[in-house]
């Protein structure tokens, strides 16, 4: 238990349907996460929101949208996916965006058929 | 660009000691980390590096020498639950982190 919750942990959707990945932290931290986890391929950082607040956008496709309505809850809302786009898509915090280590949480497993 | 490696796959034996390597080109540096992961869970944090020399914790050690751009993991005493994947992640100049693709260790019996 590392105290980072993602739900779904697993999610097969079509490449027309609209869904969504939820993350919640329960440290007090202030700096979330979305990250894309590929096989045999390094973290890719997608989004980091510190105080709800976006800090980071790696040139990821609109078809990714997050959301962090407060600074316990984060978001990520899929809609029109593309097969490439299947990954385990891993949510995480910290104390600070420079502070600390990451803690995970265990992911989301999507398929996108 | 910057740059992590490490190996891909290594196999040990129960009781062994396996020393796991990683090398970066980064933009700057603000410390290693190195989390373990085991299939389909989350990773977690074994360890953090700043300074030179050897951060030991139980069976595990890790060493940084930020003049050769290398660290490794070491691990003593091997377990059929260190099966994992250990992964390598630097802090850049702006406190990005750079992750490796990660290292499978594999423990036979």
């Amino acid at each position: 238990e590392t105290g980072v919750t993602q739900t779904p942990r697993h999610l097969v959707m079509g490449m027309t349907n609209k869904k969504s990945l939820k993350c919640e932290q329960h440290l007090g931290h202030n700096a979330m996460y979305w990250y894309k986890q590929s096989a045999k391929k390094p973290l890719e950082l997608m989004f980091v929101y510190s105080l709800e607040e976006r800090v980071e956008n790696n040139s990821v496709p609109s078809r990714f949208s997050p959301e962090c309505p407060n600074s316990s809850h984060l978001f990520l809302h899929l809609h029109t996916l593309q097969p490439e786009d299947s990954a385990l898509y891993l949510c995480a915090s910290s104390q600070g965006l420079d502070t600390g280590e990451l803690f995970f949480g265990e992911g989301s497993r999507l398929t996108v058929l | 660009g910057q740059n992590i490696d490490q190996p891909t796959e290594m196999t040990a034996t129960e009781g062994a000691i396996v020393q796991i390597n990683c090398t970066y080109q980064t933009s700057g540096f603000n410390g290693l980390f190195w989390y373990q992961q085991h299939a389909g869970e989350a990773p977690t944090f074994l360890s953090y590096n700043v300074l030179d020399g050897l951060e030991e914790k139980g069976r595990f050690s890790s060493f940084l020498s930020r003049s050769k751009g290398y660290s490794y993991l070491l691990l003593k005493e091997l377990q059929m639950k260190d099966s994992a994947s250990y992964l390598c992640a630097v802090r850049d100049s702006n406190y990005q982190l750079i992750w490796g693709a990660g290292t499978k260790l594999i423990i036979k019996p």
